[in-house]
């Protein structure tokens, strides 16, 4: 079975300093992975997605994630921190269901503070 | 890409009624899915919708507690029945979808309502 583990519930970075965000992954095949976010009062909004076609992953707002499979690790970063970017962040896994559809499985996230 | 609308928000309810959330989205979608967040946790999927069958639910939910319609390829509604205080959660719909974005594209990926935020008193 899939799943994911986010190693820090909650990580506080000065403005302007560089942030990494933990995650492993447990996958028997080559995984579908993603990184979400989760401001205060507002839905997810899909950060990346890691595909296989790169290992290195751009996503919005200067965030980029690279795949490890030797290390099964998709690690967040950005290098500079910026306040708006204090949200939850998501891990997660897609395990395909034979029913056609990617069912998502959700690490448990990691809390972001950012402090000027 | 989708954009995703809930209805209601946030609602607050006595214990033992029952609450329907409705999903409406932009456009056409083949499956659509609705997950629990409760307080402080992560998502965690309740149920798959495919338009004209029985929605498929995960394990430890069952239809009699979250029924689930699902009448045309744009909307769904998720019921809490009978609800107690432990069903206060953050309730949130979500569809595949192509994902556009600037300098991204990404195929069969899911959107995310903003979410109805549950209180049972």
């Amino acid at each position: 079975a899939q799943s994911v583990t986010q190693l820090d519930s909650h990580v506080s970075v000065s403005e302007g300093t560089p942030v990494l965000l933990r995650c492993n992954y447990s996958s028997s095949y080559s995984p579908s992975l993603f990184w979400y976010v989760q401001h205060p009062n507002k839905g997810l909004q899909l950060l990346l997605k890691y595909t296989s076609a790169a290992t290195l992953v751009k996503g919005i707002n200067g965030f980029e994630a690279e795949f490890k499979k030797s290390e099964t690790s998709f690690h967040l970063t950005k290098p500079s921190a910026h306040m708006s970017d204090a949200a939850e962040y998501f891990c997660v896994v897609s395990d395909h269901w034979a029913g056609g559809y990617n069912k998502l499985i959700f690490g448990a996230g990691t809390r972001l503070a950012v402090h000027p | 890409s989708a954009v995703i609308s809930q209805k209601p928000s946030r609602d607050i309810c006595q214990r033992g009624t029952s609450l329907t959330i409705q999903c409406q989205v932009d456009s056409q979608v083949t499956m659509m899915f609705w997950y629990r967040q409760q307080p402080g946790q992560s998502l965690t999927l309740i149920a798959t919708a495919n338009q004209g069958s029985e929605a498929t639910y995960e394990s430890g939910f069952v239809i009699d507690k979250f029924p689930i319609s699902r009448p045309n390829l744009t909307f769904s509604t998720l019921t809490v029945s009978n609800m107690s205080p432990e069903d206060s959660s953050i309730y949130l719909c979500s569809v595949e979808a192509e994902y556009l974005y600037p300098g991204l594209e990404y195929t069969d990926t899911q959107y995310f309502g903003p979410g109805t935020r549950l209180t049972v008193l």
